[in-house]
């Protein structure tokens, strides 16, 4: 089992819907979940933390963690065409001999006009 | 407060020539790692510095490759006798630490796209 899954899409909404992200990860003992977004030819941009179990709003963006089940969703609502982009799920490993951030191979999110 | 800072943004070489790639962390921020990206796939983890240190390395080729943080000046990530195959966008990130030991995000740098010919 791969330390942090996410579909590889492309997930495909129309303009002004809420796209809906997921991942799942392993590791029992992670704390740290981050959601990064990667515009094409472009480096990933943290947009979001969560570190507790629940629902963390920033703006359009909900990020949702269940530590019991080992899921992370990012929700996008009134998603506009600039959302299109891949969206990176990472979360902590403390399995390691550090505090390792581990990402997974991303969603790409197209927004149709 | 300038943020991770990469240079060059695009690098060519020659197929056996060695490529530097340079990050300067966010200031504050005392943790390198480094990232391979090729064309479609996802982040590929390559190596972890502190200052003067290399606390973990297991994401970097045997052989060609090798990456430092000295006390002063920015990290450095050597490819020695570039091959085609080393073509990709390296991808640098700086985090801090606090005293709890918490994890934060990583801040990237805008990344040195290598293309070897």
């Amino acid at each position: 089992q791969k330390e942090v899954e996410q579909n590889s899409g492309p997930l495909s909404v129309p303009e002004g819907a809420i796209a809906s992200l997921n991942c799942t990860y392993s590791d029992r003992g992670s704390q740290s979940f981050f959601w990064y977004r990667q515009y094409s030819g472009k480096s990933p941009e943290l947009i979001m933390s969560i570190y507790s179990n629940g629902d963390k709003e920033d703006g359009r963006f909900t990020a949702q963690l269940n530590k019991a089940s080992q899921y992370v969703s990012l929700l996008i609502r009134d998603s506009q065409p600039s959302d299109s982009a891949t969206y990176l799920c990472a979360v902590n490993s403390v399995k390691t001999s550090y505090d390792k951030v581990i990402f997974g191979p991303g969603t790409s999110l197209s927004v149709i006009p | 407060n300038a943020g991770v800072m990469q240079n060059p943004r695009h690098l060519v070489r020659r197929r056996g020539q060695e490529a530097r790639l340079r990050c300067s962390p966010m200031k504050g921020h005392s943790h390198v790692y480094w990232y391979r990206q090729l064309p479609e796939e996802g982040l590929k983890f390559m190596v972890y510095l502190q200052k003067e240190n290399i606390i973990d390395e297991s994401g970097m080729p045997k052989e060609r490759f090798s990456a430092e943080f000295p006390k002063e000046g920015p990290s450095i990530l050597r490819i020695q006798q570039v091959v085609r195959g080393d073509s990709a966008a390296y991808f640098c990130a700086s985090s801090p630490r606090d005293r709890s030991g918490r994890t934060y995000g990583y801040t990237f740098g805008s990344g040195t796209r290598l293309t070897v010919v």
